[in-house]
C-alpha cells in the first residue's frame, strides 16, 4: 500500500503567487518524520523542511513551511512568493523506523512545479 | 552542511560489462547509506541499505548479484552494477543516513549501451 501519496503530478502557479503541494501519509508508527525535497532539472536532491511527528508547531525555513495536520495525516508544503527558480519537481518523503532500530525513507510521487513569469 | 560526494556524474558503459558508483561522506560519518534509483519522471525507488561493516538489505526484487553495495568505511559506499544491460540504464542517487537528516549525493546518470 502507497505510504506517501502525492496527487498533483503538476501544478503551474504564476510568479509571485503563494503555492500548496499535498502530502498524505500512512502509517502506525507514532513517531515519524516528515521531509519534502526539491530535485531541479539536474537530479540533485536538495532539503527543504522537515517536520517530526511530536513537534507541537508548523516546520518553517524561510519560504518554505509545512501545514502539518495530523488527524487527517497530511503534510502539506507551502511556498511563499514563488519565484522562477522554484521550477522543479517536488517529493514528500517518509522516515519509516524498521526493528532493530533501521530507518529508511520512502518517497511519494512527487509534483513537477512550473512557475510562469 | 553534511556533504555527498557521488561519482561519476554520468557514465556510458557497454552492454555486458560492470560500472562502480562511489559515495563519499565529506565532513560526517555516514553509518548507513541508501541506495535509490530513479526512472525519468518517477519517483526515488530505495534499491539497498548499507551499514558499514556488515552485509547490505536489499529492497524486494533488487537482484543482490547485479547491484554489489559495499561499505567498507565510515566514508565510502560504492554501488557497482554488473554485467549491466541496456535496462539498467537510469539515474542513481546515494544517501547518508546523519542524525536525523538525510544528504543526497548528486546522483550519476548511467547510460548502457
Amino acid at each position: 500500500a502507497q505510504k506517501i501519496t502525492q496527487t498533483q503530478p503538476g501544478m503551474f502557479v504564476q510568479e509571485k503567487e503563494a503555492v500548496t503541494l499535498d502530502c498524505t501519509y500512512d502509517t502506525s508508527d507514532p513517531s515519524y518524520g516528515l521531509f519534502w525535497y526539491k530535485q531541479p532539472s539536474s537530479g540533485e536532491m536538495i532539503f527543504l523542511i522537515y517536520q517530526g511527528s511530536y513537534d507541537q508547531q508548523n516546520a518553517t525555513e524561510g519560504r518554505y513551511s509545512l501545514n502539518f495536520q495530523k488527524a487527517r495525516k497530511s503534510a502539506n508544503l507551502v511556498i511563499s512568493a514563488s519565484q522562477l527558480g522554484d521550477s522543479a519537481m517536488y517529493f514528500c518523503a517518509m522516515r519509516e523506523v524498521l526493528i532493530q532500530g533501521a530507518q529508511k525513507l520512502v518517497f511519494g510521487q512527487g509534483t513537477r512545479l512550473t512557475i510562469n513569469p | 552542511g553534511a556533504v555527498v560526494s557521488q561519482h561519476p556524474s554520468r557514465v556510458i558503459c557497454k552492454s555486458g560489462t560492470s560500472v562502480k558508483i562511489e559515495c563519499r561522506s565529506l565532513d560526517f560519518q555516514a553509518t548507513t547509506m541508501f541506495w535509490y534509483r530513479q526512472f525519468p519522471k518517477q519517483s526515488l525507488m530505495l534499491m539497498a541499505t548499507s551499514n558499514e561493516g556488515s552485509k547490505a538489505t536489499y529492497e524486494q526484487g533488487v537482484e543482490k548479484d547485479k547491484f554489489l553495495i559495499n561499505h567498507a568505511s565510515l566514508t565510502l559506499s560504492t554501488l557497482t552494477v554488473t554485467s549491466a544491460h541496456p535496462e539498467d540504464s537510469s539515474f542513481y542517487i546515494c544517501s547518508g543516513h546523519r542524525g536525523y537528516g538525510y544528504t543526497f549525493g548528486s546522483g550519476t546518470r548511467l547510460t548502457v549501451v
